[in-house]
């Protein structure tokens, strides 16, 4: 069974830190993404990578930046939290190839204060 | 702009009946759809998907019809269970960019 972990579940943070959120996957996978899920917007793409060291940006970019140093592990970083960021953040990560279908972890919320 | 849209943010099916989910899509270039259920606190499970190049797909309770014409898609849950109430996303991608798109969501409650 693909296993994609997260650091955190819960998280709280005041306004201007930096904060760090860890994802790990354990099937060897390429590609690992970052979503933000909203009430009534769904999932949004933030940054995914296709391979270490690789990284593209999503839908909604802005105010977060990501690190993949290697192949297992994708950090999202948001550099200075606002409370527009209070969300679910989902990690996902694929094999690559022809297999489309991605593998969650079970999020983190993240609330900003 | 949202180009993968699932209309109704809630739907109620008696337990038994059939459950049907509706998503639409406005970028003719989305060859390969997906499903997702999603219960509270967890990370969604892929649970269906379909190429482009087919109209319909079984597996099990779940079957998912394409209608590429209409660019829409929808998910029918028959006989639908307890077990079934949770968020449903639809998601579609384009062949090679290995990024989905998703819908809205829509919470599905199955009543005893």
């Amino acid at each position: 069974d693909v296993k994609v972990t997260q650091s955190s579940r819960y998280l709280v943070k005041r306004t201007g830190e930096k904060v760090f959120l860890e994802c790990v996957q354990d099937m060897d996978h390429e590609n690992m993404f970052w979503y933000r899920q909203d009430p009534g917007l769904g999932l949004r793409l933030i940054y995914f990578s296709y391979d270490v060291k690789m990284k593209e940006k999503g839908d909604i970019p802005e105010g977060y930046s990501v690190s993949r140093e290697k192949k297992e592990r994708f950090s999202l970083i948001l550099e200075s939290a606002s409370t527009n960021q209070t969300s679910m953040y989902l990690c996902a990560s694929t094999p690559g190839g022809l297999n489309y279908e991605q593998y969650f972890g079970p999020g983190t919320r993240l609330t900003v204060t | 702009d949202q180009q993968v849209k699932q209309n109704s943010p809630s739907l109620s099916v008696q337990e038994g009946r059939i459950s049907i989910l509706n998503c639409d899509y406005t970028n003719s270039m989305f060859d390969y759809f997906l499903w997702y259920k999603k219960y509270p606190a967890e990370g969604p499970t892929f649970l269906i998907s379909i190429s482009s190049i087919k109209d319909k797909n079984e597996d099990g309770r779940f079957t998912v019809f394409l209608n590429k014409s209409a660019k829409h898609l929808s998910l029918h849950i028959v006989p639908s269970q307890p077990g079934d109430s949770a968020v449903y996303f639809c998601a579609a991608d384009i062949q090679g960019a290995q990024k989905l798109v998703f819908g809205q969501g829509t919470r599905l409650t199955i009543n005893p």
